[in-house]
């Protein structure tokens, strides 16, 4: 079946660890996107990448990086510089253009 | 201001009512307007896209006023399972992302 898997599901840290998120998709979508929600809130854009090898920071990206090598992959690492990333982390893709959003389960990251 | 706005809610309401949930938002760009479905601690889901003319999935209708810049989602005959965040989203397409709002909850009791 096609679609977003991201994992893990739940992981915890200690503070000051970096974390790397996993997003993959086989819909054969350009874009990907990386959001955060916090609860109570919407979704906040982190990072997203239009094509393989370039992507643009969205309106939260200091303390995350982010790659593109492939066209299935956009991994998340949550930096020890992000001052508060306990948070709903949830990676989409779409076809480029038509702003219609495909979303993995999300992974649920708490900072000890 | 924030880009996309929605009414903050909570919405409780008794099975079979009608509800409707309103969006603004303020980049005159925005190109694509959606609402989607949030179940709790869960991902959002696609409910439906907004067109100008306005578009209707059995008891769901959407509409977009361009000029006044608003979205509307309507519930008809609302039934339990209706009970979620309804999450109002606007695409630009020059810029190639898109802005939620924080959500609207929903509550339909027996």
């Amino acid at each position: 079946d096609g679609g977003i898997t991201q994992s893990p599901k739940y992981l915890f840290r200690k503070e000051g660890q970096n974390v790397t998120l996993s997003c993959e998709q086989n819909l054969n979508h350009d874009a990907m996107y990386w959001y955060r929600q916090d609860p109570g809130q919407g979704l906040r854009l982190i990072y997203y990448s239009q094509i393989v090898n370039d992507f643009q920071k969205g309106d939260i990206a200091e303390g995350y990086s982010v790659s593109r090598e492939k066209k299935e992959s956009f991994p998340l690492t949550v930096t020890s510089a992000q001052k508060n990333p306990t948070a709903f982390y949830l990676c989409a893709s779409s076809i480029w253009g038509s702003g219609e959003l495909f979303f993995g389960e999300g992974s649920r990251l708490t900072v000890l | 201001r924030k880009e996309v706005e929605q009414d903050p809610g909570p919405f409780n309401v008794p099975e079979g009512a009608t509800v409707a949930f309103n969006c603004t938002y303020s980049n005159s760009a925005s190109q694509s307007f959606f609402w989607y479905r949030q179940d709790c601690r869960k991902e959002p889901k696609l409910l439906m896209s907004v067109y100008s003319s306005g578009n209707e999935d059995g008891r769901f209708t959407a509409q977009l006023n361009r000029a006044s810049q608003y979205i509307s989602l309507l519930i008809r005959d609302s039934k339990l399972s209706d009970s979620a965040t309804y999450l109002c989203v606007v695409y630009n397409t020059n810029a190639g992302k898109s802005t939620f709002g924080d959500g609207t909850t929903l509550t339909v009791k027996p």
